[in-house]
């Protein structure tokens, strides 16, 4: 199955700024999902990312907020901008492995103070 | 959109005991259902999932059940140890690199 290496994973930022996450796939996918997952709760999709074309946001998330980009068939980055402290939160990047279901990074622990 | 609901919150068994977990879904086109263990502080990790053309599946401990016509399946796993103590979470999907939606998940205890 794929192997996804994701960073940072973790960091304390001030609100206000802005933090890019990355991950980096071992092998070529077509599509990268971001979610997030705020403490003790589910897994939320943010957005679907298919390489080449503008990412695909669920409801609640805006492209202004989290804009992603997607520049070839092994990597994606999520950004965090302008944060507030209801930002913090795990992030995780993941990709379908044909039969093998689906991988996820190892997550990004955001917290903003 | 797909809408997956999970029972119990939370479920504390004796060790050697069953635990089952249940799930339903709300969109008839979902075709694949991926059962997900996190441990505290690591990443969701895939245990066993299930495609819509089989009833049932099964490796070692762990089963999956499936009821196509009911729109709910569930995770059984058979006797328990200390180390199946985490969070499980159910999903599902239409499959063909399409989004995943999961469960709330359900935190379980497993008391030596």
């Amino acid at each position: 199955s794929a192997v996804i290496s994701q960073k940072p994973s973790r960091d304390i930022c001030q609100r206000g700024t802005s933090l890019t996450i990355q991950c980096q796939v071992d092998s070529q996918v077509t599509m990268m999902f971001w979610y997030r997952q705020q403490p003790g709760q589910s897994l939320t999709l943010i957005a679907t990312a298919n390489q080449g074309s503008e990412a695909t946001y669920e409801s609640g998330f805006v492209i202004d907020k989290f804009p992603i980009s997607r520049p070839n068939l092994t990597f994606s980055t999520l950004t965090v901008s302008n944060m507030s402290p209801e930002d913090s939160s795990i992030y995780l990047c993941s990709v379908e492995n044909n039969n093998y279901g689906y991988t996820f990074g190892s997550g990004t622990r955001l917290t903003v103070v | 959109g797909e809408n997956v609901e999970q029972h119990p919150s939370t479920l504390s068994v004796q060790e050697g005991d069953s635990a089952v977990i249940k799930c339903t879904y709300s969109d008839s086109a979902s075709n694949y259902f991926p059962w997900y263990k996190q441990e505290l502080g690591k990443r969701p990790q895939l245990i066993i999932d299930i495609r819509s053309n089989v009833g049932e599946k099964k490796d070692q401990r762990i089963a999956v059940t499936l009821n196509k016509t009911a729109k709910h399946f569930s995770l059984h796993i058979t006797e328990t140890q200390p180390e199946d103590s985490a969070v499980y979470f159910c999903a599902a999907s239409t499959g063909g690199y399409q989004k995943v939606t999961f469960g709330t998940g359900t935190k379980l205890q497993v008391i030596p």
